[in-house]
């Protein structure tokens, strides 16, 4: 069966610092793959997606960039945290198929606090 | 550009009993599908039904089923026989399913408050 691990669980960082958020699928092949963002009592937001090694579609522009090294494998990161990165992150991945559900499954979030 | 709409913020509910959870969705496209999650105070986002805007049935899960209204624009999710572990935010969250298309967009959620 496929699983997604996503780490660390929560993050505390000061402004300015770098960050390197990883996402790791298991038990499929060339997922789709997304990073979300959840502000505090929101719905997410999609920050970026990939079909497939190298190919990154960012859907905000913002602070933060996304990489796809290993066709299972999704980076989340940035050069230097501003306060407004604070939040939690979520990390996805779905499969296409011809019935068109497309159904994301998402991993367990990253706490991240920038302070 | 497509929209869902929560407007149940909060929901209390006795334990056994069923709920509706609220929502609705603005798209011009014909093909679409429509999503429900739930997200425990853990965080992890986990999904529970799928309806495809050319489905004819309502989908059903177990104790979850979808109240398609098609016309209305309307997606609800029912809940039978509440149980304390369905306490819980609920989003519904609606794909666009044109080629290419990977976005889903979210509702803002509904905290569902199950009492013993």
């Amino acid at each position: 069966s496929q699983t997604i691990h996503q780490w660390p669980a929560t993050l505390v960082q000061p402004v300015g610092s770098p960050l390197s958020l990883e996402c790791t699928v298991e038990g499929t092949s060339n997922p789709n793959l997304y990073w979300y963002r959840q502000a505090a009592g929101r719905g997410l937001q999609l920050l970026f997606y990939s079909v497939g090694i190298g190919q990154i579609s960012s859907e905000v522009p913002q602070n933060l960039s996304a990489s796809r090294p290993q066709d299972r494998q999704f980076i989340l990161s940035s050069k230097k945290l501003l306060l407004s990165d604070s939040g939690f992150y979520l990390c996805a991945w779905s499969v296409d198929n011809r019935g068109g559900k497309n159904i994301q499954y998402f991993g367990a979030g990253t706490r991240l606090s920038v302070l | 550009a497509q929209k869902i709409t929560q407007t149940q913020p909060g929901m209390f509910v006795q334990e056994k009993e069923a709920v509706t959870l609220d929502c609705t969705y603005d798209t011009s496209d014909q093909s679409y599908g429509l999503f429900w999650y739930k997200q425990p105070s853990s965080g992890e986002m986990i999904f529970l039904i799928y309806q495809g805007s050319y489905d004819e049935q309502n989908a059903t899960e177990g104790r979850y089923s979808l109240n398609f209204q098609k016309a209305r624009k309307s997606a609800n999710l029912v809940i039978s026989a509440s149980q304390l572990g369905d306490s819980a935010m609920y989003f519904c969250a609606m794909r666009l399913r044109s080629f290419g298309n990977e976005k889903l967009t979210f509702g803002t959620g509904t905290r569902l408050t199950i009492i013993p």
